[in-house]
Parts: C-alpha cells; structure tokens; sequence
C-alpha cells in the first residue's frame, strides 16, 4: 500500500524557514517523480514544486522560486521542501504527491500537513 | 500561465443520477488533463488521466472526455460514495494548474 506521510508543518514567523518532509512507503521511491502540492485556506489546489527521480531536475512556480528548494533522498525515501523567506501568503495545507515516472499526473496524495505565516 | 475553467462550482443530484462536470482550458493541453476527487479525512484521489483513462481502480461509472481546450468529466448511476469535491488539472506545461473544484452535494 502506497503511503506518503507529510510532517515538519507548524506556525511560524514572516521571513522565518520550515523545512517539510514527506515519508513515502509502498512503492520503489527512486523510480518516482514528486511533488509538493498546497491548498490555502479556503482556496484551490497549488502547484509549488517538482523532482525527477534522480532529483537532478527540479521545477517551482514563479512565487517560491529561489525561496523554496524541492530536495529527495531516495536512500531514505523521503522527499523534502525547505522553505525560507516565508510570506502570509504561504500559509496552506501541503501535499506530498508521487508520479511513476516524471509526469504531471499525480497518483497518490499525502493526507497534508498545515503551515501557518503569521506574526 | 494556464488557467482552468471549471463548472459548474456546485452540484446537487441523488444517487443513481448522471452528471458532468466541465473544464475548459485557457489553451491547447492537448490530452493531458486528469481528474482528481477530494474527500474529508481522506487523501486526494487521482481517478482519471490522460483525459480519458481510468487509473486502475476508478469504477467504471467515471468517465472522461475531451481534448485541446475543452473536457468534461461524467458520472452514471451516481453511488453515494461519489459525493465529494472533484478537480481538473493541466500537466500540459509548468506550472501545473487546477480548476477552482466541483463540490457535489447530496440533492
């Protein structure tokens, strides 16, 4: 059974950094692009960030670009997403998600994990 | 970036029933379009991609249809477990974007 755990969520300051794991089990991590998904309150879907298997290649939506870094290690199976430079606007529920392969199809979801900006 | 026009936001039918639900692209994304289903206390569920193919798993009364710009996604003989929030979302090109959701509700 495919399992994806976020944790590492929490309330933190404008500007500060959170750094987001997602524990992953049932499947073989190292043949699976993943991805970071968020919903803000009350708000759709979001795409924030992709890796390729390997992790040599990386994607971000213009708005986190150069504040988030997607990272893997496939060793440990387990995905990260350090997030520094924080803004209200960040605050969401984050999703973990795989992709057999290196596609936009996300097959299966992390049940999320909260991130609350706020002074 | 782009954006994904899904209607209706809102939908009440009764088990047993058939709806569709629409989503419009603001370009081309060719067939890569998938659907997901969102329920409480539960994880996303991916139920079809590639327009129009099932994930292994989704019952057989899902459907999807489309390509290029417009697509719809259809339920026959509605159950009462298929009473939840349904999205599109486009992996035609970066950034990834979904519709604003389809919530169906219980009639």
């Amino acid at each position: 059974e495919v399992q994806l755990v976020e944790s590492g969520g929490g309330l933190v300051q404008p500007g500060r950094s959170l750094k987001l794991s997602c524990a992953a089990s049932g499947f073989t991590f190292s043949n699976y692009g993943m991805h970071w998904i968020r919903q803000a309150p009350t708000k759709g879907l979001e795409w924030v960030a992709s890796i390729s298997p390997s992790g040599g290649s990386t994607y971000y939506r213009d708005s986190v670009k150069g504040r988030f870094t997607i990272s893997r290690d496939n060793a440990k199976s387990t995905l990260y997403l350090q997030m520094d430079s924080l803004r209200s606007e960040d605050t969401a529920t984050y999703y973990c998600a795989n992709t057999f392969g290196y596609s936009g199809v996300f097959d299966y979801w992390g049940q999320g994990v909260m991130v609350t900006v706020s002074s | 970036d782009v954006q994904m026009t899904q209607s209706p936001s809102y939908l009440a039918a009764s088990p047993g029933e058939s709806v569709s639900i629409s989503c419009k692209a603001s370009k081309s994304i060719s067939n890569n379009l998938a659907w997901y289903q969102e329920k409480p206390g539960k994880a996303n569920k991916l139920l079809i991609h590639s327009g129009s193919t099932l994930q292994s798993g989704t019952p057989s009364r899902f459907s999807g249809s489309g390509s290029g710009t417009d697509f719809t996604l259809t339920i026959r003989s509605l159950e009462f477990e298929d009473f939840a929030v349904y999205y599109c979302q486009q992996y035609n090109e970066y950034p990834y974007t979904f519709g604003a959701g389809t919530k169906l509700e219980l009639k």
